[in-house]
């Protein structure tokens, strides 16, 4: 079975500060792990995602994620926060023959302040 | 392209009566997953179609039942409603059935109210 914890139901930055999104994961094989973003009454839009290869991942909207397989972690980061960057963020494993089952973590909301 | 389209948006129903959401998918994409959003349980995977046959199924009882059509639009269906089925419900479509190489895109969700 595979689960995904994240650390702090709420996280706050001021403008232009580091965000740091933690996720931990835990599966019995190789995972796949994404990080989706969801607006306001809106469905969810894929950050970035890991699945083979280089373990520093780039995303959309300058968001990025370092897969390290030793602390089963996938932390989500970006150098400075944007305004617009207030959301919910989830993150997400899924496993080979899983098909296109995601397992979501509980979310994290990010509020950024002036 | 169109993006994955959800209807109806907003849903009104009582307990005890059945709903049927629809889900159209992105052109050419043939792989629909559906997940129900709640503020307790948050996001949890209902089942997947690919080519109109299930693939994956969650841990949701016999209520709650799919299927998707050679068009690959999708429905699903809620039976006997409950209190708790209140939720957001979210459709994702991809255009394979294999998680790591395709990205699923979401639809804007269907939000059942039941009273």
């Amino acid at each position: 079975a595979q689960s995904v914890t994240q650390l702090g139901s709420h996280v706050s930055v001021s403008e232009g500060a580091l965000v740091l999104l933690r996720c931990n994961y835990s599966s019995s094989v190789p995972p796949y792990l994404f990080w989706y973003v969801q607006y306001p009454n809106q469905g969810l839009q894929l950050l970035l995602k890991y699945t083979t290869g280089a373990t520093l991942v780039k995303g959309i909207n300058g968001f990025e994620a370092e897969f390290k397989k030793s602390e089963t972690s996938f932390h989500l980061t970006k150098p400075s926060a944007h305004m617009s960057d207030a959301a919910e963020y989830f993150c997400a494993v899924s496993r080979t023959g899983g098909g296109n089952k995601l397992t979501f973590g509980t979310g994290t909301q990010l509020k950024v302040e002036l | 392209k169109a993006g994955v389209t959800q209807t109806p948006r907003y849903l009104i129903k009582t307990r005890g009566q059945q709903v049927t959401l629809s889900c159209s998918p992105i052109s050419g994409h043939r792989s629909v997953s559906w997940y129900q959003q709640t503020p307790g349980q948050g996001l949890q995977f209902l089942f997947e179609y690919f080519s109109e046959t299930q693939r994956n199924k969650g841990n949701f009882p016999g209520r709650f039942s799919g299927r998707q059509f050679s068009n690959s639009r999708s429905e699903m269906n809620v039976s006997t409603l409950e209190l708790g089925d209140s939720a957001l419900y979210l459709c994702a479509s991809s255009s394979s059935p294999r998680g790591n190489q395709e990205t699923q895109y979401f639809g804007p969700g269907t939000r059942l109210l039941v009273l």
